[in-house]
């Protein structure tokens, strides 16, 4: 089974910060997830890796398959980027539930 | 294009009661997942469903079961209900078989009192 821990658990920084959150992950995987849940429930799912790294406007997220580690960083953050971030994992065996598995999440809070 | 729909979004149930939640997919999805969100567990999956099949299934007991239709809408059933069973469940969509990025409807809230 694949325990997926993210680090912190808790953030709060000032607006215009730099912020890295940490994923890091116990078996091979297929795919890793960043979500995004604002309160009220409703998740976005961020980026989906296998390999290397992605960036959507000021979100970038990389993925090191070696080290069984991923970040997702945020660029000149924002009080709207103010929300619980869950890393998932989805095992590569293939074989028996191979669902995603999730971290606890990480809740940042971004001050003006 | 229309998101992932949930109804209902809200319900209250008695134990011991049964519950059945749906999930309409985007068009063109043909793979739905099903997750439950408790403050203690956190988000744990229940099952994938793709072409009317289930591909996968997570570590919860028989009384949760589930199904996808033709037309890829899906339904999770609660039988038996018990009080750890109050969460918001979510669903999600995908088209690809198993994987790809996935597009999460609002979730229904369930709570057994």
């Amino acid at each position: 089974k694949n325990e997926v821990e993210q680090s912190p658990q808790n953030l709060t920084a000032q607006e215009g910060e730099f912020i890295t959150i940490n994923c890091s992950y116990s078996v091979g995987i297929s795919a890793l997830h960043w979500l995004q849940q604002h309160p009220g429930g409703g998740i976005v799912s961020l980026f989906m890796l296998s390999s290397g790294k992605k960036k959507h406007g000021r979100l970038i997220a990389t993925i090191n398959i070696q080290e069984k580690h991923s970040s997702l960083h945020i660029t000149a953050s924002h009080p709207r980027d103010s929300a619980v971030y869950i890393c998932a994992v989805r095992s590569g065996s293939g074989g028996g539930a191979d669902g995603l598995t999730f971290g606890k999440g990480t809740h940042l809070i971004i001050q003006p | 294009k229309a998101g992932v729909t949930q109804t209902p979004r809200y319900l209250i149930k008695t134990r011991g009661q049964q519950v059945t939640l749906s999930c309409s997919p985007i068009s063109g999805h043909r793979s739905v997942s099903w997750y439950q969100q408790t403050p203690g567990q956190g988000l744990q999956f229940l099952f994938e469903y793709f072409s009317e099949t289930q591909r996968n299934k997570g570590n919860f007991p028989g009384r949760f079961s589930g199904r996808q239709f033709s037309n890829s809408r899906s339904e999770m059933n609660v039988s038996t209900l018990e009080l750890g069973d109050s969460a918001l469940y979510l669903c999600a969509s995908s088209l690809a078989v198993s994987g790809g990025q996935k597009y999460f409807g609002p979730g229904t809230r369930l709570t057994v009192t």
